[in-house]
């Protein structure tokens, strides 16, 4: 297994711009997980999904901020329209149970 | 509501010489507890979780509920030891897993 995949690996976009990160997670796993880390604040959750079905949104900052899993094996996470303060490293991860996570490399997001 | 507090943002260390990164929880249930590492560019490993009781890379980690920490320790730290570490938390039977802030461990060598 390839692992947790990410895509794209960085992002430059422009103030006002829709951005959109992808994740494939480890096939058979039935968790996925957004986070966001910043130097501040460390690593957040955003939102998690159990069978493709989000659970707990309660980290997704403002409306501006949407994610979808519309199948066990893809999730994106859209930010329109992005703002300078959205930079940030977004991790995926995924996990079968309670057994850890495993995330993937991350997408360095830069808005400018 | 589960909360993790790791209270060193940096720590260096000379290599050889003993390593603890701090961290302290706050839960009403039972709690399990993980540590995880980002070495340079890389992305998050699991390094260890209480449960296993095992000793990876020469790190061991002891849950001391009384206390309600989980303090990671090596006796002899290593150069390839830098890197960023979080401690995480989350309740028996949930997924969700809470991060503290992280640690930057740096060996001098």
């Amino acid at each position: 297994d390839a692992g947790v995949i990410q895509s794209p690996r960085h992002e430059v976009t422009e103030m006002g711009q829709e951005v959109t990160l992808r994740c494939k997670p480890i096939s058979g796993h039935n968790s996925l997980f957004w986070y966001r880390q910043t130097m501040m604040r460390g690593l957040e959750l955003l939102i998690y999904f159990n069978n493709n079905v989000p659970i707990d949104d309660s980290g997704m900052p403002e409306d501006r901020f949407s994610a979808k899993m519309p199948n066990a094996s893809f999730s994106t996470l859209k930010i329109q329209p992005s703002e300078p303060r959205d930079s940030a490293v977004y991790f995926c991860a995924s996990s079968l149970g309670t057994g850890g996570y495993t995330f993937g490399s991350g997408t360095r997001l830069t808005v400018v | 509501a589960q909360r993790v507090t790791q209270p060193e943002k940096l720590l260096s260390v000379f290599k050889g010489a003993p390593v603890e990164l701090k961290c302290n929880y706050s839960y009403s249930g039972s709690p399990e507890l993980f540590w995880y590492v980002q070495y340079s560019r890389q992305r998050l490993q699991l390094l260890l979780r209480h449960i296993s009781r095992e000793s990876i890379k020469g790190f061991t980690a002891d849950l001391n509920k009384g206390e309600t920490s989980f303090h990671l320790k090596k006796p002899f730290a290593q150069e390839e030891d830098s890197a960023m570490y979080y401690c995480a938390l989350s309740g028996v039977g949930n997924e969700k897993l809470t991060f503290g802030t992280g640690t930057r461990l740096t060996i001098i060598p």
